[in-house]
């Protein structure tokens, strides 16, 4: 079975432009996770979703940084207006029940974004 | 900020020993995870401990759990060089997971 699948694996932006990142979790997992990871730091929550509700999103460093997950499967972080500061490591991760940090969250390679 | 704190940042042995990492933290937690990074990959699961557990093994791993000094260790034996990679330790409160910035482990062949 498949795991967590994000893509693109890498990415480059300009200072200024808008980017898409994408999350496929395991099929019929019902938590979803998004976190940055900083170089050399631990991953940092953004915002979690149980099945298309966004029920977190106190993670979110500002209003350049918008999720969504409309059919409760595939995610996406869109992030407007690149700046540098948001150079990271964007992971997901996703469980198969609510309240999914009781449990194992299974992480996706991450998404690597360098804005320049 | 960080609620999870790992010690030491930083970690290098010889196959064969053991490696311990530890974790404070800062307020009441459910449950403590220790993660796995290897360089460019995602986190993979290792262990979970509830709050109302004081020690846990899976394989080669031991974790234990001091709610009263509001730390974890995670003790790998007999360690691999598959073993290098960076552990996060992660608290479950107020529904999402804190981590910790990592203890970066380097066993040598």
């Amino acid at each position: 079975g498949a795991g967590v699948s994000q893509s693109p694996r890498y990415k480059v932006a300009k200072r200024g432009q808008d980017v898409a990142l994408r999350c496929d979790p395991i099929s019929g997992h019902v938590s979803l996770f998004w976190y940055q990871q900083a170089l050399g730091q631990g991953p940092e929550f953004l915002t979690y979703f149980q099945n298309e509700a966004q029920l977190d999103k106190s993670g979110l460093p500002s209003d350049r940084f918008f999720a969504e997950r409309p059919e409760g499967s595939v995610s996406t972080l869109k992030i407007q207006r690149t700046q540098q500061e948001d150079s990271a490591v964007y992971l997901c991760a996703s469980s198969p029940i609510a309240g999914a940090t009781k449990e194992t969250q299974y992480f996706g390679p991450g998404t690597r974004l360098l804005v320049l | 900020s960080q609620q999870g704190e790992e010690d030491p940042q930083a970690l290098s042995i010889q196959e064969g020993e053991n490696a311990t990492m530890n974790c404070s933290y800062k307020t009441s937690i459910n449950n403590l995870q220790w993660y796995r990074q290897n360089s460019g990959r995602g986190l993979v699961h290792l262990i979970l401990i509830r709050s109302n557990e004081r020690e846990k093994h899976s394989g080669r791993l031991r974790v234990t759990l001091d709610t009263s000094k509001k730390s974890s260790s995670l003790l790998i034996t007999a360690s691999r060089a598959a073993d290098t990679a960076s552990y996060f330790c992660a608290t479950d409160g107020a529904g999402k997971s804190t981590f910790g910035d990592g203890t970066t482990l380097t066993v040598k062949p």
